[in-house]
């Protein structure tokens, strides 16, 4: 896949585990992080977001945390599945007239 | 499908040809972002356009350039190539000019020079 080559974090787990994939952020001022997953051959796909007056947002199957006091982001995924098998990325909004800024991610494995 | 139509999805092309790709944003959506995507660097964003006009910039190449026309939709040139241009390019979209809702992203257009 197009994600092969890229010098990843890896995270190993058994299927039906629950996975914690973590993300530290860079500016303080951000107010707004998403995470997205990307497969192979795919685009990056929005997962869930959070908004710096939340700590903890719950979706499907997955949660996001933010701890502003470190810059630390995390996702938590229950009950992994082999379809959860992917690079996932943290990005945040800097403000202003910034793009979102994408993490180098962090690569997914799912153990049948 | 995300609805963000990117074409075409394969390009092989030697160096110092010039290509352009093409980016068709989700219905209703005014921002266009490109970003590149090499095999050690991740995610750069390149640039922003919000309803035909440059809105951000980031590590975008001086060969490179890019334009939103009024059907918005988008154009990003890439001239002189260069073995390093060799990556997945990404056009993700957005309903606003800001960045408070995420970006819908298309499947991406595979560039390799030779």
């Amino acid at each position: 896949g197009e994600n092969v080559g890229l010098h990843l974090p890896t995270l190993s787990v058994q299927e039906g585990d629950n996975s914690i994939i973590n993300c530290a952020y860079s500016n303080s001022a951000s107010d707004y992080f998403i995470w997205y997953k990307q497969e192979s051959g795919k685009g990056p796909q929005f997962i869930i977001d959070i908004r710096s007056n939340m700590d903890k947002r719950q979706g499907q199957r997955v949660t996001v945390l933010l701890n502003k006091t470190v810059k630390h982001l995390s996702l938590q995924i229950a009950a992994t599945q082999p379809g959860d098998s992917a690079v996932y990325f943290c990005a945040e909004n800097q403000g202003g007239r910034r793009a979102l800024t994408f993490g180098s991610g962090t690569r997914l494995q799912v153990q049948p | 499908d995300s609805g963000v139509t990117q074409t075409p999805k394969h390009l092989i092309t030697a160096t110092g040809q010039r290509v352009t790709l093409r980016c068709s944003p989700r219905s209703g959506d005014l921002s266009v972002y490109w970003y590149q995507q090499s095999l050690d660097q991740g995610l750069q964003f390149l640039i922003q356009y919000y309803n035909g006009e440059e809105r951000a910039k980031g590590n975008i190449l001086e060969r490179f350039s890019a334009q939103q026309f009024p059907d918005l939709h988008s154009e990003l040139n890439l001239s002189s190539l260069e073995l390093g241009d060799s990556a997945l390019y990404f056009c993700a979209s957005s309903v606003g000019q800001n960045n408070n809702y995420g970006y819908t992203f298309g499947s991406g257009t595979r560039l390799t020079v030779v």
